[in-house]
């Protein structure tokens, strides 16, 4: 089956600065790339994700990156708010209905 | 409008006992699925069924059954509950489309066996 691995576990930054956080696969059969944002107390929400014919991805501060090559995806946060403090999980699906998630990374932003 | 719906919330009970707990989705979507958050915050599948069918049947101890009587709806009943079972467990749907495989999660409901 599939084996996701999402580094760093836990990230600090600065407001103002950039969060990158990574996700290596193992299944080249998967083929979409979705990222939740997980605030405390609260379900997981999808918040950008990437199919496999795509290498990059945009949706204002947050941009998502795709090696099917290296089999690794990676979740970019610019110019990073307070608000984006929370757990984020990255995840790997094919054809199956099956969602492999990551481990979690959980990003504080300081003010 | 709530997409999907979670209850309860919260679920405190003692070890022995009996609990269901109920999903519905509005969203039209054929598939749904039941997590479990342990307290390291990792997401583990349990179920998933597409059109009301069982799909993924993961690694669970068969005190665990999800009943779906229609397409909206996926709850979980938990026969004698253990200590181990304490965590939140997410209900969650998919739907695939040209862009992906969008899945939804609930809200949460965290049970406390005592």
């Amino acid at each position: 089956g599939e084996n996701v691995e999402q580094h760093p576990s836990t990230l600090s930054v600065q407001e103002g600065d950039s969060a990158v956080i990574k996700c290596t696969y193992s299944d080249s059969a998967s083929n979409y790339f979705p990222w939740y944002k997980q605030e405390l107390g609260k379900g997981p929400q999808l918040i950008i994700d990437i199919r496999s014919n795509v290498g990059e991805k945009k949706d204002q501060r947050i941009a998502v990156t795709l090696n099917k090559t290296a089999k690794h995806f990676s979740l970019h946060i610019t110019e990073t708010q307070p608000e984006d403090s929370a757990v984020y999980f990255c995840a790997a699906s094919s054809s199956g209905n099956q969602f492999y998630f990551g481990t979690g990374t959980s990003l504080t932003v300081i003010p | 409008d709530t997409a999907v719906s979670q209850t309860p919330k919260y679920l405190v009970t003692q070890m022995g006992n009996d609990k269901s707990i109920k999903c519905e989705q509005n969203l039209g979507h054929d598939t749904m699925y039941w997590y479990k958050q342990d307290s390291k915050k990792f997401l583990k599948i349990m179920f998933s069924y597409n059109n009301k069918e069982l799909i993924i049947n993961e690694t669970v101890p068969n005190r665990f059954s999800p009943k779906s009587p229609d397409k909206a709806h996926l709850n979980l009943h938990i026969n004698s509950l253990e200590l181990g079972d304490s965590a939140v467990y997410f209900c969650a749907s998919s739907q695939d489309t040209a862009g992906g495989r969008e899945q939804y999660f609930g809200p949460g409901t965290r049970l406390t066996v005592t």
